[in-house]
């Protein structure tokens, strides 16, 4: 079955380390997110790619980064200069063009990962 | 000014009674509206798009108010498994992404 995988689903950082997240997907989107989940709030959007080898900030960018060298995989690096790193992250794909009548645009989530620094 | 507002809740309702959540948004150029419910520590789901003419899924009733700029989701019937974050979301513009309201908590009471 075709889907989305975070791993790990549990992660500890210690303060100063950077660290990976993994997503991947078998869906053949071309599209894929990554959103940051606080208690209490929404989902903000950290960086998103549309296309392999590009990809373009979203609303809280800072002190991450990502790369999108396969279209199946788009790795979160959380550095040692995002202050407040302990959140519930969650990736996310999209097929091109999808906005027919009674879509979500297509989006599909994986399972999430839960970062805590310790 | 939140771009995507709702009432965190909690809200605690006996099962089989109706329950009614509103949601603002303050872009008018938003054109697609969702309702997802989100269980304590999982992913968010879609539960239900939002039409301007309104629509019904079994028990769930979404209604959406451009001139106010509002959409609504009614639960009826309500059971012990509907217990669970409701998520207002709506698109950002004229481009595919989201916008992500802070989600309404629902308690089912037995």
């Amino acid at each position: 079955d075709g889907g989305i995988t975070q791993s790990p689903k549990y992660l500890f950082r210690k303060e100063g380390q950077n660290v990976t997240l993994s997503c991947e997907q078998n869906l053949n989107h071309d599209a894929m997110y990554w959103y940051r989940q606080d208690p209490g709030q929404g989902l903000r959007l950290i960086y998103y790619s549309q296309i392999v080898n590009d990809f373009q900030k979203g609303d809280i960018a800072e002190g991450y980064s990502v790369s999108r060298e396969k279209k199946e995989s788009f790795p979160l690096t959380v550095t040692s200069a995002q202050k407040n790193p302990t959140a519930f992250y969650l990736c996310a794909s999209r097929p091109p063009g999808q906005a027919y009548r009674g879509s979500n645009y297509g989006y599909t989530f994986g399972s999430g990962t839960r970062l805590t620094v310790v | 000014r939140k771009e995507v507002e709702q009432d965190p809740g909690p809200f605690n309702v006996p099962e089989g009674a109706t329950v009614a959540f509103n949601c603002t948004y303050s872009n008018s150029a938003s054109q697609s509206f969702f309702w997802y419910r989100q269980d304590c520590r999982k992913e968010p789901k879609l539960l239900m798009s939002v039409y301007s003419s309104g629509n019904e899924d079994g028990r769930f009733t979404a209604q959406l108010n451009r001139a106010s700029q509002y959409i609504s989701l009614l639960i009826r019937d309500s059971k012990l498994s509907d217990s669970a974050t409701y998520l207002c979301v709506v698109n950002k513009g004229s481009n595919y992404q989201l916008i992500w309201g802070a989600g309404t908590k629902l308690i089912i009471k037995p």
